[in-house]
């Protein structure tokens, strides 16, 4: 069965410091990835997603970049926090080919300080 | 992307049948209709999928008239752990989609 791996589950940085959260996917082949971010209280806002490996699109201007360095491996990045990167980190996948059932990690609370 | 909208807030007490509508005038020809639901500080969870007429399954029924511009997610029975946020999502099958959340509809359901 497909499982998706989100790690860390809660995270405290100071502002200015850079940020990594990865995201696994296992049980599938060339799914698509999503990250997400929820700020308290709001609706789910679309990140990035990605195709396939090193295809990365992105939503939202920001200081907040993704990779795709393996077919089911997603990383979010940052090089400087801001207090207003502070959320619900939230990764997911689909296949391709069905159409919008897709699976989310536990999540990454994170909290700039 | 055909854009959803829904009520932002609902309230039902136990045991009711809770219905929330969601409105997607532009749906294409492709799009398929998806329902989600979301627990506090968890990622949503699927609950069912539709393309036309009425789709069930053992956590709801799916509602869709003819002309597709709504849908109406349906809960039997309601109980205090149906809390949560549901959101509807449109889109075509196929790699291409982009898997975009609104606001969702957030459902107290009291004793």
């Amino acid at each position: 069965s497909q499982t998706i791996h989100q790690w860390p589950a809660t995270l405290v940085q100071p502002v200015g410091s850079p940020l990594s959260l990865e995201c696994t996917v296992e049980g599938t082949s060339n799914p698509n990835l999503y990250w997400y971010r929820q700020a308290a209280g709001r609706g789910l806002q679309l990140l990035f997603y990605s195709v396939g490996i090193g295809q990365i699109s992105s939503e939202v201007p920001q200081n907040l970049s993704a990779s795709r360095p393996q077919d089911r491996q997603f990383i979010l990045s940052s090089k400087k926090l801001l207090l207003s990167d502070s959320g619900f980190y939230l990764c997911a996948w689909k296949t391709g080919l069905t159409g919008t059932e897709a699976f989310f990690g536990q999540g990454t609370r994170l909290t700039v300080v | 992307l055909a854009k959803t909208t829904q009520p932002i807030s609902m309230d039902s007490y136990e045991g009711q049948e809770v219905n929330i509508t969601c409105s997607h005038n532009n749906i294409a020809t492709n799009d398929y209709i998806t329902w989600y639901q979301q627990f506090p500080s968890q990622g949503p969870r699927f609950i069912i999928q539709g393309y036309k007429t009425k789709v069930t399954n053992e956590v709801a029924s799916l509602f869709i008239p003819a002309d597709r511009k709504s849908s109406t997610l349906s809960l039997p029975r309601v109980s205090l752990s149906d809390t949560a946020v549901y959101y509807c999502l449109v889109g075509p099958v196929g790699s291409s989609y982009k898997l975009i959340f609104g606001s969702g509809t957030r459902l107290l359901v009291r004793p």
